[in-house]
């Protein structure tokens, strides 16, 4: 079965530090990898994803991922974070013929000024 | 706004009674995903479908839940005999695609729904 597990819960950074999110997830075949973040009171959204090829993958707003296959990781980053980005970040696979997504438990960051 | 809505965004009931939600996706978008979210916890997949057909069901929907999209347009969710474990945020997404798994999924606001 597909799982995906999210390492921190709860983040807290200083502007214009560095982020690092992790996620590994669980499942031997092909994967697609998603990261959605949900800023309060907005929907979810799709902040990058990862399908086939280059394994660094860039995003909105400044935000990248690289998949690791021999560490099944597809680990979130960003160089410097911003009071704006302040907001719960999933993970999330789809793996082999399925549609549907499955997600980690997902990590709150919170960015101070 | 073009993007997925869902009605009603909050739903109070009280144990015992039927619920139905309401999906509208994005026009052009022939998949359509139902996902349940409680406190502390990502989304959990419910049902899918492509068109009017449905395609996969999560053994999380028991019974109670019946999903439909009668004419692969907007799509209902209702639960029957409502428990208080039903209590959750009901998001809806979608997709276009023709074949496969890539589409990106687009999210609705969600329905919370709170039972007594």
């Amino acid at each position: 079965a597909q799982s995906v597990s999210q390492h921190n819960h709860h983040v807290i950074l200083s502007e214009a530090a560095s982020l690092e999110l992790g996620c590994n997830y669980s499942y031997g075949g092909t994967v697609n990898l998603f990261w959605y973040v949900q800023y309060p009171g907005q929907h979810l959204q799709l902040l990058l994803k990862y399908f086939s090829g280059d394994p660094l993958v860039k995003g909105i707003k400044g935000f990248e991922a690289e998949f690791i296959k021999s560490k099944f990781s597809f680990n979130l980053r960003k160089p410097s974070v911003q009071w704006s980005d302040t907001a719960e970040y999933f993970c999330a696979v789809m793996g082999g013929a399925t549609n549907k997504l499955i997600f980690g438990t997902g990590t709150l960051l919170a960015v101070q000024p | 706004d073009t993007g997925v809505s869902q009605d009603p965004r909050h739903k109070i009931t009280k144990r015992g009674q039927n619920v139905t939600f309401r999906c509208d996706p994005i026009s052009e978008h022939n998949r359509l995903y139902w996902y349940r979210q409680t406190l502390g916890q990502g989304p959990e997949f419910l049902t899918y479908f492509q068109n009017e057909a449905q395609l996969e069901k999560s053994r999380l929907l028991s019974d109670r839940f019946s999903a439909e999209r009668p004419k692969g347009s907007f799509s209902t969710l209702e639960i029957q005999r409502t428990e208080q474990g039903d209590s959750a945020m009901y998001l809806c997404a979608s997709s276009f695609g023709l074949a496969g798994p890539l589409g990106e999924q687009f999210f609705g606001p969600g329905t919370r729904l709170t039972v007594l």
